[in-house]
């Protein structure tokens, strides 16, 4: 599998400051997911953008995709410190959840 | 949303010995399973695609023997890590989609084990 890779590596603002992580792959793809991890924790999914679409929005996430350059971002606005956490960017190729991760943004929204 | 559920969340075991994860989805059926390993601030690295009633297909790279995956009913996958040594202490982590044809939707995770070999 190739994995992607996400820019920056980390990530360091003030609280109320939006927060862009950007996220880059190789190959083709169904849909491309990004999940949230704290420390030692599971993955919990924030958003799935499908390859047709382009921009999608939930609350204070703001995803977009452009499948020419293969790339995607997400956007976090109004940041809080409960956002501090690690941001992965998945892609699904097959569209059966078989999920190639990139590196990961570690985010400190600091109060 | 769907409920994944895995035991142990966190475990200590002897070099040599062997170590059972559970990954159990609670609320629904998944024909399939995956198996993610995660190093210290790293990212997830597939390992496996866990298959209910068949073999699970590896990654390249990932030892059969070593990481026994077994399936046998719609909401339980085992991982086995088999004579384990310090250099499989890691974060493990399982996820299930509860529709099991193409339908590009989320995967659900999980609380991932962690796993520390002495």
């Amino acid at each position: 599998s190739q994995q992607g890779e996400e820019d920056p590596q980390a990530l360091s603002i003030q609280e109320g400051e939006n927060a862009t992580m950007n996220c880059s792959y190789k190959t083709s793809i169904n849909n491309l997911q990004w999940y949230r991890q704290n420390s030692g924790r599971g993955l919990v999914h924030l958003i799935l953008i499908r390859s047709n679409e382009r921009e999608k929005h939930s609350g204070r996430l703001r995803v977009t995709l452009d499948t020419s350059k293969k790339s995607s971002s997400l956007l976090i606005t109004a940041s809080r410190a409960a956002d501090t956490a690690s941001y992965f960017c998945a892609t699904d190729h097959s569209g059966y959840s078989t999920l190639t991760f990139g590196k990961g943004t570690m985010l400190l929204v600091s109060p | 949303g769907a409920v994944v559920s895995q035991h142990p969340s966190r475990v200590i075991c002897k070099s040599g010995t062997s170590v059972k994860i559970e990954c159990r989805s609670l609320d629904f059926q998944a024909t399939t399973m995956f198996w993610y390993r995660q190093f210290p601030k790293q990212s997830l690295m597939l390992m496996a695609t866990s298959n209910e009633g068949s073999k699970a297909t590896y990654e390249q790279g990932v030892e059969k023997d070593k990481f026994l995956i077994n399936h046998a009913s719609l909401t339980l996958s085992t991982l086995t890590v088999t004579s384990a040594h310090p250099e499989d202490s890691s974060f493990y982590i399982c996820s299930a989609n509860p529709w099991n044809s193409r339908g590009n939707t989320e995967a659900f995770f999980g609380q991932g084990t962690r796993l520390t070999v002495v």
